[in-house]
């Protein structure tokens, strides 16, 4: 049982540059997340999808976007990179609001 | 907007010792609290979920419990091992979004 998956683990962009992170769960969950964490902030939520074909800003949405491919893919866009987004993005799933969270490894994003 | 601190940012114990973390929140209309761990440079891996209407959750060498009147959760560690040396983090559910502590740095030393 693989869980939730993140694509690419690894990544460097130059500002400007665009690029999507891919996730993906193989748990049936209903609702998936992605989330950034940078020192000192702790986690905060980007963006979420509480169900397939539904998506709703989180905390921190400026300069992402999202799609929810189907029920199992979740993916984040970074249209033009910007130095600040430097940072570590989680994606997670869970099934409902009374059930627990699973996170991805995580993918390492430098933006220089 | 929920507020989540926990206390201490970092500890350092001796192997063998039992510990308490501690996690507080501002609001109480939650849905449940999370207990996490971070090992360095990976993801967060689940440790404890407390539904709202419970008290305390309980796995292996690790106690939960929740006060949710008064905002607070703590995670006891019994006879803590090296192996337990990463970062807990304590999450709390208010709606879709889970709100997160800063966590605890811990270190059990040989």
């Amino acid at each position: 049982n693989a869980g939730v998956t993140q694509t690419p683990k690894f990544q460097v962009l130059k500002t400007g540059q665009s690029m999507t992170l891919q996730c993906a769960q193989d748990m049936n969950h209903n609702s998936m997340y992605w989330y950034r964490q940078d020192p000192g902030m702790g986690l905060r939520l980007i963006y979420y999808s509480a169900s397939e074909g539904t998506t709703d800003k989180g905390e921190v949405p400026n300069g992402y976007n999202v799609s929810r491919l189907n029920k199992r893919e979740f993916s984040l866009r970074l249209e033009s990179a910007a130095p600040s987004q430097t940072s570590v993005y989680f994606c997670a799933s869970h099934i409902n609001l009374n059930t627990e969270a699973f996170f991805g490894q995580g993918t390492r994003l430098t933006v220089v | 907007k929920q507020e989540v601190t926990q206390i201490p940012a970092a500890l350092s114990v001796p192997e063998g010792e039992n510990l308490v973390l501690n996690c507080s929140f501002t609001d109480s209309a939650i849905y449940n609290l999370q207990w996490f761990r971070q090992d360095p440079g990976k993801g967060l891996t689940s440790l404890l979920l407390i539904q709202s209407s419970q008290r305390e959750q309980t796995s292996g060498r690790l106690n939960a419990s929740l006060d949710k009147s008064s905002g607070r959760s703590t995670l006891y560690i019994a006879a803590s091992q090296p192996g337990d040396s990463a970062t807990y983090l304590c999450a709390v559910r208010h709606g879709y979004a889970l709100n997160f502590g800063k966590g605890t740095s811990l270190l059990v030393t040989p």
